[in-house]
């Protein structure tokens, strides 16, 4: 199985600062058909589902505010959240789809500072 | 609207069973594939099972592995998962979410606590 990591664990961060948020994976997922990272961030609330905020490791999600930005390629990607609002604080994940049997980085906590 | 919405969670004693249910509606339920992910309380999110567009295939993650078992009924645009000899590490909110058409999981229902408790 692909091992998805994360770093930091949590972070605080000013409201409209930058907020950046980190994932490693133990085998790439950059596929080699048709050049994609299958690598997805997601966003989730207290008391709510998980929400898809970016797939294939750097596109938006319909409806997605474009200060959430994911980045990189192979094992090491990124998101980044380019002036923090009150309404992102919450737990992101990021999750490698190119192997059948999903996994999950152990999520991140954003607050605000 | 498209939605999905998951049913049948509840408390359940070790050993036992349950079946949980996941209700799609607002697209062609029998075009996409549908997963089940978990989130015991406090935790992470822990991917679960995952079956095809059709039925025909089906995978699991180790730790429900003989145990679980993933099915649909595309007529009635119905998703099931059901688990039996159930333990306490089961306990968790299970989601329902769609596999969209770039791969991720696009749609998720409000999810289903089920607790396995004596």
């Amino acid at each position: 199985d692909i091992v998805m990591t994360q770093s930091p664990d949590s972070l605080a961060v000013s409201l409209g600062e930058r907020a950046t948020i980190n994932c490693k994976s133990s085998h790439s997922v950059l596929s080699s058909s048709n050049n994609k990272n299958f690598l997805a961030w997601y966003q989730q609330k207290p008391g709510q589902p998980p929400k898809l905020l970016i797939y294939w490791a750097s596109t938006r999600e319909s409806g997605v505010p474009d200060r959430f930005y994911g980045s990189g390629s192979g094992t090491d990607f990124t998101l980044t959240i380019s002036s923090l609002q009150a309404e992102d604080v919450a737990v992101y994940y990021c999750q490698q789809y190119y192997t059948t049997l999903f996994t999950f980085g152990p999520g991140t906590k954003v607050d605000i500072k | 609207q498209v939605s999905l919405v998951e049913s049948g969670g509840g408390v359940v004693q070790p050993g036992r069973s349950l079946r949980l249910s996941c209700a799609a509606s607002g697209f062609t339920f029998s075009d996409y594939g549908i997963h089940w992910v978990r989130q015991a309380p406090g935790k992470g999110l822990e991917w679960v099972a995952v079956i095809s567009y059709d039925g025909s295939n089906s995978y699991y993650a180790d730790s429900v592995k003989g145990r679980f078992t993933i099915s649909r009924d595309n007529s009635k645009n119905t998703l099931y998962l059901q688990m039996n000899s159930l333990r306490a590490e089961d306990t968790a909110i299970y989601y329902c979410a769609r596999d969209g058409i770039h791969g991720a999981l696009d749609i998720w229902g409000q999810g289903t606590m089920v607790t396995v408790s004596s």
